[in-house]
């Protein structure tokens, strides 16, 4: 499997642009997260969703984020309106509805940079 | 309430030193998730190591092992003979099971490690 695939890598946008960040969760998980990254915070959960439904969104910071699943296959997170205090590593992991007979850790994505100027 | 304490922020050590990582937990549940991340310079974060909370047995897996102790909430990561190739922000992580997934993290802070050659 190739794992958790993220885009774009890097993104450096300007303040007041929409940013759009980019998931594709590993085949058969039923669970997908989006984490955040930043040196104040560490690493903070904002959104998971189960089958494609957002479960639990109390980690969002602000209602100019949202996120989206509209498949098994794919998620975003949207930014709109950026600003610099939004800069950080955005992960995305998925996983599987846990088992205790299998391995249903979560597995990370290599993660977006943003960088907003 | 849940936390994960990793109180040491940097560790550097030599080649072929042995080092342990300390992390401290904190949760009101009686079925929960312990994990170890690495992340290394490059910036994705690499599972390491999941135990549950009704097996308290030590593991070890080449180098690495783990020591989980419920009676002091810890679970504590050595790493022997420590390379250079260990060189990584190290994360120490907890899931409880009420949300039926181990994905769900709450990180702590990290330890950053240094092996030098």
């Amino acid at each position: 499997d190739a794992g958790v695939i993220q885009s774009p890598r890097h993104e450096v946008t300007e303040m007041g642009q929409e940013v759009t960040l980019r998931c594709k969760p590993i085949s058969g998980h039923d669970y997908l997260f989006w984490y955040r990254q930043t040196m104040m915070r560490g690493l903070e959960l904002l959104i998971y969703f189960n089958n494609n439904v957002p479960i639990d969104d109390s980690g969002m910071p602000e209602d100019r984020f949202s996120a989206k699943m509209p498949n098994a296959s794919f998620s975003t997170l949207k930014i709109q309106p950026s600003e610099p205090r939004d800069s950080a590593v955005y992960f995305c992991a998925s996983s599987r509805h846990f088992d205790r007979a299998m391995n249903t850790e979560a597995f990370f994505g290599q993660g977006t940079r943003l960088t907003v100027v | 309430a849940q936390k994960v304490t990793q109180a040491q922020t940097e560790i550097s050590v030599v080649e072929k030193e042995d080092v342990t990582l300390d992390c401290v937990y904190e949760t009101r549940d009686t079925t929960y998730y312990l994990f170890w991340y690495k992340q290394p310079p490059s910036g994705e974060l690499v599972f390491l190591i999941r135990r549950n909370s009704f097996d308290e047995q030590n593991e070890i897996s080449g180098r690495y092992s783990w020591n989980f102790q419920k009676s002091t909430s810890s679970f504590n990561f050595t790493i022997t003979a420590s390379q250079v190739v260990d060189s990584a922000v190290y994360f120490c992580a907890l899931s409880e099971m009420g949300s039926g997934n181990t994905g769900k993290l709450i990180f702590g802070q990290g330890t950053t490690l240094q092996v030098k050659p």
